[in-house]
């Protein structure tokens, strides 16, 4: 069974800095793209980032461009997420989640999903 | 960038009803398209993916269908365990959600 669990969430200053992690079991991970959604309180759901299996795509929404930044560590079955200049409208539940196929490239179906980990930006 | 708009945005029901959301994207998007349910505090769940395929093991009371801009979930007879928030997204250039689409009693 697919197991996604996230961590390292939790309170910081605007314009702070935050590591994301997600640890995968349950699947062969080198083997799916992975990726970073969020949603906001009481608001819709968000991609962020997405990483493939072998690290060659590397993609990023335009309100995260130069502030997030996606790795993972197939070795260890880890997914991150580096997190600078955050701002009080980052503040979220960020989920990892895995591709619904293997692909090159990465999925555009988020097949399993994490319980999320929330972030929140407040000075 | 692809823009993906749902209605209604709260839809309320019965159980035995049939229920149908309409998911409309402001281009072509082929069949790229895939619906989630998520319940209040818990993760989005998929449903289905490529319009109308159904992911193993959600019951064959939902369906999907469409293609182009506009597409469709169905639940062709609401039980309780469905009451909850339905988002469509879009992977045909990156990925965008619609703002979702809650049904409650």
């Amino acid at each position: 069974e697919v197991h996604l669990v996230e961590s390292g969430g939790g309170l910081v200053k605007p314009g702070g800095s935050l590591r994301l992690s997600c640890a995968a079991s349950g699947f062969i991970f080198s083997d799916y793209s992975m990726s970073w959604l969020r949603q906001a309180p009481g608001k819709g759901l968000e991609w962020v980032s997405s990483i493939s299996s072998s690290n060659s795509h590397i993609f990023y929404a335009d309100s995260v461009k130069g502030r997030f930044t996606i790795s993972r560590d197939n070795a260890k079955n880890l997914l991150f997420l580096h997190m600078n200049s955050l701002r009080a409208e980052d503040t979220s539940v960020f989920y990892c989640a895995r591709g619904r196929a293997k692909t090159r490239s990465v999925a555009g179906v988020f097949g399993s999903w994490g319980q999320g980990t929330l972030v929140t930006v407040s000075s | 960038d692809i823009q993906m708009t749902q209605s209604p945005s709260t839809l309320s029901a019965s159980v035995g009803d049939r229920v149908t959301i309409t998911c409309r994207a402001n281009q072509s998007i082929n069949t790229w398209l895939a619906w989630y349910q998520q319940k209040p505090g818990t993760a989005p769940k998929l449903l289905i993916y490529t319009a109308s395929n159904l992911e193993s093991g959600v019951p064959s009371r939902f369906s999907g269908s469409g293609s182009g801009t506009e597409f469709t979930l169905t639940i062709s007879s609401l039980q309780p365990d469905d009451f909850a928030t339905y988002y469509c997204q879009q992977y045909n250039n990156y990925w965008t959600f619609g703002q979702g689409t809650k049904v409650e009693i």
